[in-house]
């Protein structure tokens, strides 16, 4: 099972700050990553697949980049709307697995 | 669109079985995988297997092996999952999700439904 580890935990940040999360994998997952946000009693919503494309709808300001292992999401110019937990995927091998997630406060 | 619509909470004992519904409004259900994500209280999500209607075996997690089983009606575009020897631990909500790839068993999930929440307790 690959293992997806996410870092920081936790982020407590500014609007308008720019922000960078991290996503490691235990072994390579090429260019099979995805990013999803989630808001409190809400299901999570796709942002980025194939590391860096853009759901429907998805802001620019969200920029998936990497590759094999290590994968980061920015998010720039902070938006009050941003605050919320962020968990990558690999869809590389299965078990398609996520990593624990990072929160994003104010 | 694609919605997804699932059944509503339920209330279990250790031991017993559940059997959750998600009904898929779209016009490629046969084209897409349809998985169950949960997340435990405070918790991540956990990938707890997916089908592709009518299409081949369903795959589930090592995790699940054993105890869950997930099926398809084609004619009422919903698919079925069965969690047998319900333990506390499986208290969480269950999300169904259908993939954002077309005929594929490698998957991003695309479009999530709003969790169906499982209470496991004496």
């Amino acid at each position: 099972e690959i293992v997806m580890t996410q870092s920081p935990a936790m982020l407590s940040v500014s609007p308008g700050e720019r922000v960078t999360l991290s996503c490691r994998a235990s072994q390579s997952v090429r260019l099979n990553l995805a990013w999803y946000q989630q808001k409190p009693g809400q299901a999570p919503r796709l942002l980025m697949y194939s590391v860096a494309t853009r759901d429907t709808g998805v802001p620019a300001r969200f920029r998936g980049t990497g590759s094999g292992t290590d994968f980061s999401l920015t998010i720039n110019s902070l938006q009050s709307d941003d605050f919320a937990v962020y968990f990558c995927q690999q869809y590389d091998q299965w078990p398609l697995t996520f990593g624990g997630g990072t929160k994003l406060e104010i | 669109q694609v919605q997804l619509v699932e059944s509503g909470a339920e209330l279990k004992k250790p031991g017993s079985s559940v059997k959750l519904s998600c009904r898929v409004s779209t016009d490629t259900f046969t084209s897409y995988a349809i998985s169950w994500v949960r997340q435990a209280p405070g918790q991540g999500l956990e990938w707890v297997g997916g089908v592709r209607p009518t299409f081949g075996a369903p795959n589930y997690a090592q995790a699940f092996q054993g105890r869950v089983a997930f099926t398809a009606d084609e004619s009422t575009q919903t698919v079925y999952m069965e969690l047998r020897a319900l333990r506390f631990e499986d208290t969480a909500v269950y999300f169904c999700t259908r993939a954002g790839i077309m005929a594929t068993a490698n998957y991003f999930f695309a479009y999530w439904g709003r969790g169906t929440r499982v209470t496991v307790s004496p």
